[in-house]
This record gives structure tokens, sequence and C-alpha cells, in this order.
């Protein structure tokens, strides 16, 4: 079963507006979540993260936002430029749970397609 | 410069045969990871390790063997009782602690089974 799930396979998006990406997750032991970029043929970058006693974090044109109650959180991309186009990772772990809860589980990505 | 860093980027073996991935951090991280990442799979858990001569299997480790000898290698090894290796292995590291399980990924070898 996911614990993570991120629901649309992919988006399109025009240049200069908003991207939305999403992820729920069903554990209600995570604590600490994060947002992977990757290109095809290589690793994942990290692009920013949020703890579960904060509801949002920003930095640059990225906010990720955090509903706990809905477990829910999002990805915000403005303004959205053609070199964002790659796959986003949403990602979770039960930090403070210690032991193998730390490690990260991953959803299955959602490729962002941003057309000039 | 700080990173990490796996060889070969693009590996081929015959079925029957073991392979072994390579994987080095000079960021001085105490846990290391393995993921595989198979088309629409996302990236899954091989097996990882939080400290030298020590490591635990994750959500796919059948068919897979790693060793953790030193703080800076964790090498992967395929084995022949993996029955689906053919994939994009990727490698990662991060600082062990509660400020934040940030991990930090390699750039990914390809494994084809021919």
């Amino acid at each position: 079963d996911q614990q993570v799930k991120q629901n649309s396979p992919s988006l399109s998006v025009q240049e200069g507006r908003i991207s939305i990406l999403n992820c729920d997750y069903t554990n209600s032991m995570f604590d600490y979540f994060l947002w992977y970029k990757k290109y095809p043929a290589e690793g994942p970058t990290f692009l920013i993260s949020i703890s579960s006693i904060k509801d949002k974090n920003e930095d640059g044109r990225f906010t990720v936002f955090l509903n706990k109650s809905a477990k829910h959180l999002s990805l915000h991309i403005v303004p959205s430029q053609p070199g964002d186009s790659a796959v986003y990772f949403c990602a979770a772990s039960a930090l403070n749970y210690g032991g193998s809860q730390g490690n990260l589980i991953f959803g299955k990505g959602t490729k962002l397609s941003v057309k000039p | 410069d700080g990173g990490i860093t796996q060889s070969p980027k693009y590996l081929f073996r015959k079925e029957g045969q073991n392979v072994t991935l390579s994987c080095e951090q000079n960021l001085n991280h105490d846990a290391m990871y393995w993921y595989r990442q198979d088309p629409g799979q996302g990236l899954r858990l091989i097996y990882y390790s939080q400290i030298v001569n020590d490591f635990q299997k994750g959500d796919i480790a059948e068919g897979y063997s790693v060793s953790r000898e030193k703080k800076e290698s964790f090498p992967l090894t395929v084995t022949s009782a993996q029955k689906n290796p053919t994939a994009f292995y990727l490698c990662a590291s991060s600082i062990v602690g509660t400020s934040g399980n940030t991990i930090y990924f390699g750039e990914g070898s390809w494994l084809t089974v021919v």
C-alpha cells in the first residue's frame, strides 16, 4: 500500500504561470517532507523541505505548503520556466520516531512540462 | 568537490552473472542508501547503512547484497538471484540526526541485463 501518493503522473503548464504539484500521504507519523527534482538519467536533486511544525516553507520560486489535517502537501513554482521541466518526487519520513522510520518514502513522481 | 560518485554509469550484464556497482562519498555522511528506479515506480529502497559495518534491508533487498567496510564506500552487488535487475540504480547519503533527513543522490548507474 502506497504511503506517499502523487496522483498526477504528468502536468503541463505555460511558461510564466504557476505550477502546482500535489502529494498525499497516509501515515500520520510522517513529520518531515521533501521535494526532489529529477532529470532523465540523472540523480534526483533536493529542492525544498518542510517539517510538520510548519505549514509553509519558501525558497525563491519554490514554496511548499503542508496541510496536516488533510495529509496533503503541495509544491508551487512561480513563475514556471522551461528549465523546470523534469520529474518531481515527493518524499516523507517519520524522522522523530528514529530507526528505519526515518528513511524516506517516495511517491511515484509527477512529470512537469513547462511550455515556452 | 564534495559529492557522491557512482560507477560505472552504464553496465551490461549477462544473465546469471553477479555485478557490483560502486558508490563513494566524500561528504562525511554517516548514512548511505541504495535505491532502484523503474518506470512509473518511483524510488524504492534496497539497502541502507547508518554506520560502518552495519546495514539493513530496505523494501526490495532480495537478490542484492551490500557491504560497508568504510564510511565513504557502500558498494551494491546485484546477484544472479535478482529476477528483474534491469533498472536505474541510485546511491545516496545523509547525515544521521533529527534535524532533517535530507538525502543527497549520486548520478545513478544504468544496469541492463542482456
